[in-house]
């Protein structure tokens, strides 16, 4: 079974300036999640998909992230404009459910630095 | 609002060494806990899930448990080998929410040195 894939695996920007980052979960997996590390902290959830419909924004900084699915598949998340403190790991995440009861596979990230 | 915490935020033990990472959260309302793995530029490997009506699981040389009503949770790596250094997570799916949110303490790095 392949993973979760993401790309690009890095990153640097100038502040101010856009960026997106690329996700496509495990084939079948209905629910998928992007979540922000910021260098030693633990993840934080920013938006969940359930198929093509968001369930879960409520931490998404949404004057400068925007994120979609289209199709219920792939997803891209984007930041424009990006700030200094931006700069953190981006992870996707997918699960079979919306609930995540059968567990998460997580991808290896895409690691932003804000110049 | 729930909050994860995990002591000690490094630890740095002899291979062979039994250890215990801890973990505690703010509100018993959860419907599991889990413990992740991440290796440094990769991303989390689920080890154990813990649903809110078990006490423990195991898998291998690892053995996770789960205290609700003290808010606590400790991972036992039995015998530690080199390769178990990485950045051990927790997290937990709180009952607020009814989608698969998950809410991680900041983790602990491990180093088992030869």
């Amino acid at each position: 079974e392949a993973g979760v894939a993401q790309s690009p695996r890095y990153k640097i920007i100038e502040k101010r300036q856009s960026v997106a980052f690329w996700c496509n979960p495990i084939s079948g997996h209905a629910t998928l999640y992007w979540y922000q590390q910021i260098l030693g902290q633990g993840p934080k959830l920013l938006i969940q998909f359930q198929n093509n419909g968001v369930v879960d924004d409520s931490q998404l900084p949404k004057d400068r992230f925007s994120a979609e699915r289209l199709k219920g598949v792939d997803s891209t998340l984007k930041i424009q404009p990006a700030k200094l403190e931006d700069s953190a790991v981006y992870l996707c995440a997918s699960s079979p459910l919306r609930d995540g009861n059968y567990g998460y596979t997580f991808g290896s990230g895409t690691r932003l630095t804000v110049v | 609002k729930q909050e994860v915490t995990q002591i000690p935020a490094a630890l740095s033990v002899p291979e062979g060494e039994n250890l215990v990472l801890n973990c505690s959260f703010t509100d018993s309302a959860i419907y599991n806990l889990q413990w992740f793995r991440q290796d440094p530029g990769k991303g989390l490997t689920s080890l154990l899930l813990i649903q809110s009506s078990q006490r423990e699981q195991t898998s291998g040389r690892l053995n996770a448990s789960l205290d609700k009503s003290s808010g606590r949770s400790t991972l036992y790596i039995a015998a530690s080998q080199p390769g178990d250094s990485a950045t051990y997570l927790c997290a937990v799916r709180p009952r607020s929410s009814n989608t698969g949110k998950l809410i991680f303490g900041q983790g602990t790095t491990l180093q088992v040195k030869p």
